[in-house]
């Protein structure tokens, strides 16, 4: 079965650092791309980035890109992201999604598995 | 501010069919495919259809998507209880090079 695990939820005060995580199985990870979305309290869904684990290729939105680290470590199958100072407009719930696309250059691309979230509250 | 507008709500009664615009540009609807995602309450999003008008295995057929020019549309027939959620549309933005969701579209079962 093809699977996307996440940490678990985080409690966090603003400044402090985070990593979470999202382990794939079930399928060759490093031939798929992780994306990552947010979704903050009673809104809609934000892409926030890809990175493909068999080269580290990553794309970040621009709303994302300084404000976020995507990373991988293909020999255990888990993607990661990160911030070194958390706000408090962090807070959101999290989740990581296997991306695919046949073009080549993204103009295909979809999210197929979608890994259950990560709830991180940022909070003084 | 997403760049795919969708109506906030939609509704229905059961067994009836319900329509859910997504309006884009030239730049992402207009280039690109339109994939959509069911997100159940308190659920993760699930892959409705992709590439426009295709249906993963398992969801059924009452889903069906199009395209025409810079917009797309989602439609389900049959309407059933279980299909209260929200809907939203994606496609990738050439000119902002990323993915881009659609404002969202919650459907209410009456």
């Amino acid at each position: 079965e093809v699977q996307l695990v996440q940490s678990g939820a985080e409690v966090k005060k603003p400044g402090e650092s985070l990593k979470i995580s999202c382990k794939g199985s079930g399928y060759s990870f490093t031939s798929y791309w992780i994306g990552w979305v947010r979704q903050m309290p009673g809104k809609g869904l934000e892409w926030m980035g890809i990175i493909y684990p068999g080269d580290s290729d990553t794309r970040y939105s621009p709303s994302f890109q300084g404000q976020v680290t995507m990373s991988a470590d293909k020999s255990i199958s888990t993607a990661y992201l990160q911030w070194s100072s958390l706000k408090a407009s962090d807070t959101a719930m999290y989740y990581c999604a296997r991306g695919y696309d046949s073009s080549g250059y993204l103009y295909y691309y979809y999210m197929d598995v979608w890994g259950k979230g990560t709830t991180v509250t940022v909070s003084s | 501010q997403s760049v795919l507008t969708q109506p906030p709500s939609a509704s229905g009664t059961p067994g009836q069919r319900v329509t859910i615009s997504c309006s884009g540009s030239s730049s992402n609807i207009g280039s690109n495919t339109v994939n959509w995602y069911q997100q159940l309450p308190r659920t993760a999003p699930k892959l409705l259809i992709y590439s426009n008008n295709q249906r993963p295995s398992g969801v059924p057929d009452r889903f069906s998507g199009s395209k025409s020019g810079t917009s797309a549309s989602l439609a389900i027939s049959g309407l059933q209880s279980e299909d209260e959620a929200d809907y939203y549309c994606a496609a990738w933005d050439d000119s902002l090079n990323g993915y881009v969701f659609g404002t969202g579209t919650k459907v209410t079962v009456l």
